[in-house]
């Protein structure tokens, strides 16, 4: 089945910094990496997603990178906000039935102020 | 429109009791995924179903877990016999029928808690 790796599980930036998480997936044949972000004791929320027809993808400050051929992937957040602090975790299909996804372990983002 | 619903929040168990999670799936969704999550750990697929059917399992113990989403009502985890181990925040998340986004929506989570 897939397997997620996600690096780094820890992030700290100064507020108004970049950060960049960045994931590798075993699956030649997934097709569909999503980002989710989970603030404490809530629910995991998307935040943007990529298919495997296209390298990059961006919402505002936030944009995600694919190189198929290397097989990973990376969320960039750009000018980070205090509000950017949360548990970010990748994910990719494969691992859970024909729709399921498979997450990374995740990363802790923190904004320092 | 209402989100996926789960209830109870919170739970609390003691050792070899019963544990019983339940989760609605949003309205015209016909996919339900259930994810366990330890603390300081991701999302750990356990088992996909559609409405009367398991489709994938291939994440739950051999033991003591099962689950079902019958043709009316929500979909069920149930844990059985539970241990200080079965401790987790219980994440159940759906999907519309084939031919969507890949976008799971997932609930507030359960958390159980076993004494």
């Amino acid at each position: 089945g897939e397997n997620v790796e996600q690096h780094p599980s820890t992030l700290s930036v100064q507020e108004g910094d970049s950060a960049v998480i960045k994931c590798t997936y075993s699956d030649s044949a997934s097709n569909y990496f999503p980002w989710y972000k989970q603030e404490l004791g809530k629910r995991p929320q998307l935040i943007i997603d990529i298919r495997s027809n296209v390298g990059e993808k961006k919402d505002q400050r936030i944009a995600v990178t694919l190189n198929k051929t290397a097989k990973h992937f990376s969320l960039h957040i750009t000018e980070t906000q205090p509000e950017d602090s949360a548990v970010y975790f990748c994910a990719a299909t494969g691992g859970g039935g024909a729709d399921g996804l498979t997450f990374g372990k995740g990363t802790h983002l923190i904004i320092q102020p | 429109n209402a989100g996926v619903m789960q209830n109870p929040r919170h739970l609390v168990r003691r050792r070899g009791q019963e544990a019983r999670l339940r989760c609605s799936p949003m309205k015209g969704h016909s996919h339900v995924y259930w994810y366990r999550q330890l603390p300081e750990e991701g999302l750990k697929f356990m088992v996909y179903l559609q409405k009367e059917n398991i489709i994938d399992e291939s994440g739950m113990p051999k033991e003591r877990f099962s689950a079902e989403f019958p043709k009316e009502g929500p979909s069920i985890l149930r844990i059985q016999q539970v241990v200080r181990g079965d401790s987790a925040a219980y994440f159940c998340a759906s999907s519309p029928p084939r031919g969507n986004t890949g976008e799971l929506f997932f609930g507030e989570g359960s958390r159980l808690t076993v004494l």
